[in-house]
């Protein structure tokens, strides 16, 4: 059964201390992305990969890094530089842009990520 | 600045009534809209999108309606139901990755 993971699904991370978020996926999708959501916010792009080994800033990049060494694996590092972290992390993925392959992007179902 | 508005942050409905729930876009460039919906602590599910192209699109209890000189779009569900109760997140995509608005919360009262 095709699907996106995120793992884990809670995490928690020490000041000054870099985390990473794993996401995989056996969809067999081109891209893949990362979002963070904050209370009452909507989903705002952190980074996303159109094709393994190629990567871009979305509207909050800083303080995060991405790799996408694989087609099927987007982790997400958390960095010291980011200094509000506490969030719902998501991934998703797609076949490319929605309006040429007329396929939505799937989600998984999240990292919470909270500082001690 | 919110290329992607969803100006009611929350929204009740009798069960049985209809939903309307609305989406105002200020990028011209916008050329696919999608509307998902989200539980707590779960990631978003697809539910219906609209291409440019179209003014309406429909699938079983949900409609959405585009109205492009406006720039406005809406999802209709007819008739509502308990398990509709989520936030429902409008998105839009065009010269740009998927751009998100920030939710209505929307609760189906039985």
């Amino acid at each position: 059964d095709g699907g996106i993971t995120q793992s884990p699904k809670y995490l928690f991370r020490k000041e000054g201390q870099n985390v990473t978020l794993s996401c995989e996926q056996n969809l067999n999708h081109d891209a893949m992305y990362w979002y963070r959501q904050d209370p009452g916010q909507g989903l705002r792009l952190i980074y996303y990969s159109q094709i393994v080994n190629d990567f871009q800033k979305g509207d909050i990049a800083e303080g995060y890094s991405v790799s996408r060494e694989k087609k099927e694996s987007f982790p997400l590092t958390v960095t010291s530089a980011q200094k509000n972290p506490t969030a719902f992390y998501l991934c998703a993925s797609s076949m490319g842009q929605a309006v040429i392959s007329n396929q939505p992007q799937h989600f998984g179902d999240g990292t919470r990520l909270s500082i001690l | 600045d919110q290329q992607v508005k969803q100006n009611s942050p929350s929204l009740s409905v009798q069960e049985g009534r209809i939903s309307i729930l609305n989406c105002d876009y200020t990028n011209s460039m916008f050329d696919y809209f999608l509307w998902y919906k989200k539980y707590p602590a779960e990631g978003p599910t697809f539910l219906i999108s609209i291409s440019s192209i179209k003014d309406k699109n429909e699938d079983g209890r949900f409609t959405v309606f585009l109205n492009k000189s406006a720039k406005h779009l809406s999802l209709h569900i007819v008739p509502s139901q308990p398990g509709d109760s989520a936030v429902y997140f409008c998105a839009a995509e065009g010269n740009t990755p998927l751009v998100f608005g920030k939710g209505t919360r929307l609760s189906v009262i039985a």
